[in-house]
């Protein structure tokens, strides 16, 4: 079972609304990731932490999304004005500094109505 | 993706039988990971490779980073096993980058 928790599990939102979903990364595991998969199963790469830092993130990261890990409480990934094209499923997933292995959650799957 | 290429886009399989799935790899990756997906999302982790071969039950997966290709072989299928199943190559900036999965379904 995965140790990566999402919430929430489902998220409706109206055009323009903000939609936020969060994620504990397994314990010990300082990089975060967050990917998008779309209906056609295309995951995007959107933004990464190690610890509360943003290693990379993609240009429609950086304009439309607001992200964060702070230390001791779980990592944030918001849309500031939600659009049709955002519906999706957001997988957050995390590892070990020195393992390239990555554990996904359950994702949160967002339909903006 | 681009980067990863994966085949067969679907596959049916009677229960018992076995089968392979292939993911061929367009740039060198140092290592690749299988998921299987179920029906509400979950990413469920398969393998992890570097080199070499692992087998899990009747799960078994080879990665040859020379030739640039990793397979996943399922024997004696199970309806348990039906689900879409992704490979993902390692990329050092964005972690993976995963082909469009294979939608396995297995009947009675």
């Amino acid at each position: 079972n995965s140790k990566v928790i999402q919430t929430p599990r489902y998220l409706v939102k109206g055009q323009g609304q903000k939609a936020k979903m969060r994620c504990i990364p397994e314990k010990g595991h300082p990089v975060v990731f967050w990917y998008q998969q779309n209906k056609n199963n295309e995951f995007k790469f959107l933004i990464n932490f190690q610890n509360q830092e943003v290693l990379q993130q993609i240009d429609m990261t950086e304009k439309r999304f607001s992200a964060e890990c702070p230390s001791n409480s779980p990592c944030s990934l918001e849309i500031q004005s939600s659009e049709a094209g955002d519906s999706a499923l957001y997988l957050c997933a995390s590892r070990d500094i020195s393992n390239e292995r990555l554990f996904f959650g359950h994702g949160t799957k967002l339909s903006v109505l | 993706g681009d980067q990863v290429e994966q085949s067969p886009s679907a596959l049916s399989l009677h229960e018992g039988t076995s089968s392979a799935l292939r993911c061929n790899f367009t740039t060198t990756t140092r290592s690749v990971q299988w998921f299987r997906q179920n029906s509400r999302g979950s990413l469920i982790n398969l393998f992890y490779l570097a080199s070499g071969t692992k087998e899990n039950g009747r799960l078994k997966s080879a990665f040859d980073s020379k030739e640039l290709y990793s397979t996943l072989h399922i024997r004696d299928a199970q309806l348990e096993d039906s689900g879409t199943y992704f490979c993902a190559a390692r990329n050092y900036a964005q972690g993976l980058t995963f082909g469009l999965g294979t939608r396995v379904s297995v009947f009675p």
